[in-house]
């Protein structure tokens, strides 16, 4: 079973510069979260989307963040205009919907670097 | 706010011993508990989930929970060199089921 995937695997920017992530989760996993980790913490949930409805995005920074997920597969999750803070690592994981507390599989991650 | 808190360490501990990892967790009604092992420069990979008070044994590894306390906690027996990771642990609860990490805790196994 092929795992989540993520690209680009590493990004450098200036900042106010846009960048985009993509990722595509395992098959047939209804559930889609974008984590942000920044180095020395744990991830922080962004977005949770469940088909290509959002869930909770109540901690993504919408003034400079988006993300979408228009046919209920992958999704992308946008920075415009980048800052210096948002250099970390944006993860992306996904799970089945079985109405419990599903185990999130992890995507290698996008390292982001804002210069 | 749920927080979930972890020593940062870093925890040493000889080739051999047990490693024993620690957590604790503010919101009452968090209902599941996880443990994620992270590589450096790799992305977390899940080793534990624990529901129910008690202690819940896989391998080397056993996971405790007293939700009284709100206190988790990780313990890896005749740890190996290949143990050396961060731990993460997460709380789950609510209707979304989402995840809160702690920062997690580096474990550093010497041979």
């Amino acid at each position: 079973e092929a795992g989540v995937a993520q690209s680009p695997r590493y990004k450098i920017i200036e900042k106010r510069q846009s960048v985009a992530f993509w990722c595509n989760p395992i098959s047939g996993h209804a559930t889609l979260y974008w984590y942000q980790q920044i180095l020395g913490q744990g991830p922080k949930l962004l977005i949770q989307f469940q088909n290509n409805g959002v869930v909770d995005d109540s901690q993504l920074p919408k003034d400079r963040f988006s993300a979408e997920r228009l046919k209920g597969v992958d999704s992308t999750l946008k920075i415009q205009p980048a800052k210096l803070e948002d250099s970390a690592v944006y993860l992306c994981a996904s799970s089945f919907n079985t109405g419990r507390v599903d185990t999130q599989y992890f995507g290698p991650g996008t390292r982001l670097t804002v210069l | 706010q749920k927080e979930v808190e972890q020593n940062s360490g870093p925890l040493s501990v000889p080739e051999g011993a047990i490693a024993s990892l620690n957590c604790t967790y503010s919101d009452r009604g968090s209902q599941s508990f996880f443990w994620y092992r992270q590589y450096s420069g790799k992305s977390p990979e899940l080793i534990m989930s624990i529901y129910s008070n008690g202690d819940k044994e896989d391998g080397r590894f056993t996971a405790q929970l007293n939700k009284a306390s709100q206190y988790v906690s990780l313990l890896i027996r005749d740890s190996q060199p290949s143990d050396s990771a961060t731990y993460l642990c997460a709380a789950a609860g609510g209707s979304a089921r989402q995840l809160t990490f702690g920062s997690g805790t580096q474990l550093t196994v010497l041979p």
